[in-house]
């Protein structure tokens, strides 16, 4: 069966400081991968989506940046944090874009 | 392009008493729908879905939703809430002709003894 991860499951990072979350996913090949961020009230936001290797579609211009070095792996990443990149962060996987997405179990991150 | 709108951010029911989760969607062509639950500090969990054929789908947890073409719905329902349903639930829409999944702003189900 598919397993999904994600770590850290916590951080706190000062404003100014790098990021990176880290997202893997077992069990499948060539997976559609998926970051989100929810921020207190806002909903589930779309944040970068990939389709393959090397792949990234970005949804909303900002201060972070993903990549996909490897088939099933998933990188978020920031080179200065901002109070408002505060949030949940989940990452999700699905065979296809169009079908049902399975998302990990997330990633709190506090910018202080 | 699709959306969906969830109807009501938060909804507070009785143990035992009928849950009722409204979602209305926009597609230009036939969508995919699906109902999400997240628990506190948790990622999202599949509860249903619906693709094509019946159109009253059974989900995990005794959960189950209509779709209704003719008033793009897709509300979700249980006879009977528990405690521990208590969670915010997500519905998305898909169609082939945008691809990605769209998901509402959720709802908030809080459950009194």
């Amino acid at each position: 069966s598919q397993t999904i991860h994600q770590w850290p499951a916590t951080l706190v990072q000062p404003v100014g400081s790098p990021l990176s979350l880290e997202c893997t996913v077992e069990g499948t090949s060539n997976p559609n991968l998926y970051w989100y961020r929810q921020a207190a009230g806002r909903g589930l936001q779309l944040l970068f989506y990939s389709v393959g290797i090397g792949q990234i579609s970005s949804e909303v211009p900002q201060n972070l940046s993903a990549s996909r070095p490897q088939d099933r792996q998933f990188i978020l990443s920031s080179k200065k944090l901002l109070l408002s990149d505060s949030g949940f962060y989940l990452c999700a996987w699905s065979v296809r874009l169009d079908v049902e997405q399975f998302f990990g179990p997330g990633t709190r991150l506090t910018v202080l | 392009a699709q959306s969906v709108t969830q109807l009501g951010s938060h909804v507070s029911v009785s143990e035992g008493a009928l849950v009722l989760l409204r979602c209305n969607y926009s597609s230009s062509v036939p969508p995919y729908l699906f109902w999400y639950v997240q628990y506190p500090n948790q990622g999202l969990q599949l509860l249903l879905k619906y693709t094509t054929g019946a159109t009253l789908v059974k989900g995990i947890n005794g959960f189950e939703a209509e779709f209704k073409k003719s008033e793009t719905s897709f509300h979700l329902t249980k006879p009977s809430a528990h405690m521990s349903d208590a969670a915010e639930y997500f519905c998305a829409v898909s169609d082939p002709s945008y691809g990605k999944l769209t998901f509402g702003q959720g709802t908030i189900l809080t459950v009194h003894p």
